[in-house]
């Protein structure tokens, strides 16, 4: 348990549906992060939120839509996916600004575009 | 951004020490090195971090030399269950965390 949850785990989705990956943080921390990892491949920088401000989109396609309501929830909005899309998603949060950089990951959603 | 090399992957044997070493030839005087392991299909855990010299935890011993253009990772006497990615990386307190390719150390019995 890292203080960073991820849900759901798993996600099959064809590639005109709408979908969308929750994650929550209970760490106090000020900066969300999304990676894209695919199949042995290095995590991919997606998106940062810092202060539940967008600083960073990784040159990102539309069809992914981040949106962080709060400092503790970051959301991946996905609609009209590739099956290239398909990857393991993970979400991380760090305290930004402070001494301790140490970033926190949530296990993944693990989603399947059909 | 300070780009950083590492091996691709290493093989060992358990019981053995491990040192993976990594180049950040550009580093800046406000970054820190930061080392990460990642289990398949998991998300990357904080092993330790360092801005010059040694450091060491529970879980492993950091060098970084003077220069600071480079650091080893140091794993003593590793198991099975070290079988992971590990990857090396260095940015400062606003930066943002860019992974590179990691090392796949791989343990044998």
């Amino acid at each position: 348990e890292t203080g960073v949850t991820q849900t759901p785990r798993h996600l099959v989705m064809g590639m005109t549906n709408k979908k969308s990956l929750k994650c929550e943080q209970h760490l106090g921390h000020n900066a969300m992060y999304w990676y894209k990892q695919s199949a042995k491949k290095p995590l991919e920088l997606m998106f940062v939120y810092n202060f539940k401000e967008q600083t960073e989109n990784n040159s990102v396609p539309s069809r992914f839509s981040p949106e962080c309501p709060n400092s503790s929830h970051l959301f991946l909005h996905l609609h009209t996916l590739q099956p290239e899309d398909s990857a393991l998603y993970l979400c991380a949060s760090s305290q930004m600004g402070g001494v301790n950089t140490e970033a926190f990951f949530g296990q993944g959603t693990r989603l399947t575009v059909v | 951004l300070a780009k950083t090399t590492q091996p691709i992957s290493m093989d060992s044997y358990e019981g053995q020490e491990v040192n993976i070493t990594c180049s950040h030839n550009n580093i800046a005087t406000n970054d820190y090195i930061t080392w990460y392991q990642q289990f398949p299909s998991q998300g990357p855990r904080f092993i330790i971090q360092g801005y010059k010299t040694k450091v060491t935890n529970e879980v492993a011993s950091l060098f970084i030399p003077a220069d600071r253009k480079s650091s080893t990772l140091s794993l003593p006497r590793v198991s099975l269950s070290d079988t992971a990615v590990y990857y090396c990386l260095v940015y400062n307190q606003g930066g943002k965390l860019i992974f590179g390719q990691g090392t796949e150390l791989s343990v044998k019995p």
